[in-house]
């Protein structure tokens, strides 16, 4: 199976500064037939089902703030919340779909500092 | 707006079996992948199984296979998860997932609220 690392496990930030996630993969996701990369984003908030933030690595989905960016390429991949809001208080996870076996990155919890 | 609602958790004993639905409704069902994710209480994301609009093609965690069987049916916009043999590592809130297209999942746009099944004696 694919193995998503993601770092750190937690991060404080202040409202309105930037906060970065990242996440590694053990194989490379960019298909080179369609130059796509099948890495997608999710915030989960206490209590709720996961959500759809960023797919093919950059692409937000319908809806998603543009504070939120998705960058990388090849293994390496970043989210990135620009101008941290107290609503973005979440666990935020990294999913590949590169493989039929899809795996999940063990998340990231982010907080207010 | 897409709608998701999953049914049949519970308490089962280990070895026991249970039968996971999720109701779709306010998208054309038959056109869409779709999936099943657990996560533990407190704890990560895993996939667990998917399959496509049409139902012919079906795939597993290595940790569910040949005890998880995935099925659809159209006619009913309904998705279910049979669940034998369970095992106390089954515990886990099951989220159905609806992918993006029709063959395979991709990545997964709308969610259940998930339901709760626990394995214990």
């Amino acid at each position: 199976d694919i193995v998503l690392t993601q770092s750190p496990d937690s991060l404080a930030v202040s409202l309105g500064e930037r906060a970065t996630i990242n996440c590694k993969s053990s194989q490379s996701l960019l298909y080179r037939s369609n130059n796509k990369i099948y890495l997608a984003w999710y915030q989960q908030k206490p209590g709720q089902p996961p959500k759809l933030l960023i797919y093919w690595a950059s692409t937000r989905d319908s809806g998603v703030p543009d504070r939120f960016s998705g960058s990388g390429s090849g293994t390496e991949f970043t989210l990135t919340i620009s101008g941290l809001q107290a609503e973005d208080v979440a666990v935020y996870y990294c999913q590949q779909y590169y493989s039929t076996s899809y795996t999940f990155g063990q998340g990231t919890k982010l907080e207010i500092k | 707006e897409v709608q998701l609602l999953e049914s049949g958790g519970g308490l089962v004993q280990p070895g026991g079996s249970l039968r996971l639905s999720c109701a779709a409704s306010e998208f054309t069902f038959s056109n869409y992948a779709m999936t099943w994710v657990r996560q533990v209480p407190g704890k990560g994301l895993e996939w667990v199984s998917a399959i496509s609009a049409s139902g012919v093609n079906t795939y597993y965690a290595e940790s569910v296979k040949g005890r998880f069987t995935i099925s659809r049916d159209n006619s009913k916009n309904t998705l279910h998860l049979q669940m034998n043999s369970l095992r106390a590592e089954d515990t886990a809130v099951y989220y159905c997932a609806k992918g993006i297209v029709g063959g395979y999942p991709y990545y997964f746009d709308y969610w259940g609220q998930g339901t709760l099944v626990t394995v214990s004696s």
